[in-house]
């Protein structure tokens, strides 16, 4: 089975500043990686993905995000925080033979950007 | 665009009432997905459908059950809603069989329910 740990719920940055949100993963087959940004009061939208194509994956709105096999890691990152930036984002995993697709989300970081 | 609707985005309903949720996609998806997301906890899956007519049992069934009549229109049902099922109940579609869309899913603006 497949889980997904993201660390820190909540990630404080300002306006101009590096984002960083972590992701951990556990999988004994090559996964694929997810993350999708919830806006408020709406749902959730695909941000980038990795499906063992390039370990740098370039998302919308400046994000990206290195998957890295031997840290278990898929790290999200912006340059440069904007104050639309501000939501919940959401780590998954998924395995390339899951019946129906199934996605195991991380509990969420909520991004506070302040000006 | 792929559209997901959602039947309500606030409900609020008794203790021991029975529940409908609805969900609707306009694209055509094989697969759909009812999630309830909780503070701390992400989403979690409560059933799926990849055909019309199927169903299977996600990480959190109890309590809910679901019908899937049409391609586009996927039901949750709570049979007798409990407090503990105050949350908030997103819907999502995917393609199936296409590895280039692995894992993409397209969600509702969710259903915020309380049960008091």
């Amino acid at each position: 089975a497949q889980s997904v740990t993201q660390l820190g719920s909540h990630v404080s940055v300002s306006e101009g500043a590096l984002v960083l949100l972590r992701c951990n993963y556990s999988s004994s087959v090559p996964p694929y990686l997810f993350w999708y940004v919830q806006y408020p009061n709406q749902g959730l939208q695909l941000l980038l993905k990795y499906t063992s194509a390039a370990t740098l994956v370039k998302g919308i709105n400046g994000f990206e995000a290195e998957f890295k096999k031997s840290e278990t890691s898929f790290h999200l990152t912006k340059p440069s925080a904007h104050m639309s930036d501000a939501a919940e984002y959401f780590c998954a995993v998924t395995l390339i033979k899951a019946a129906g697709n199934k996605l195991t989300f991380g509990g969420g970081t909520r991004v506070l950007v302040k000006p | 665009d792929v559209k997901v609707t959602q039947s309500s985005r606030y409900l609020v309903k008794r203790t021991g009432e029975k529940v409908f949720l609805e969900c609707v996609q306009d694209m055509d998806h094989e697969n759909m997905f009812w999630y309830r997301q909780d503070p701390g906890l992400g989403l979690r899956l409560i059933y799926f459908s990849y055909d019309v007519k199927m169903k299977e049992k996600g990480d959190i069934p109890e309590g809910y059950s679901v019908s899937r009549e049409k391609k586009e229109r996927f039901s949750l049902i709570l049979e007798s809603a409990s407090t503990n099922q105050t949350s908030m109940y997103l819907c999502a579609s995917s393609l199936r069989g296409l590895a280039k869309v692995l894992g993409e899913q397209y969600f509702g603006p969710g259903t915020r329910l309380t049960v008091t």
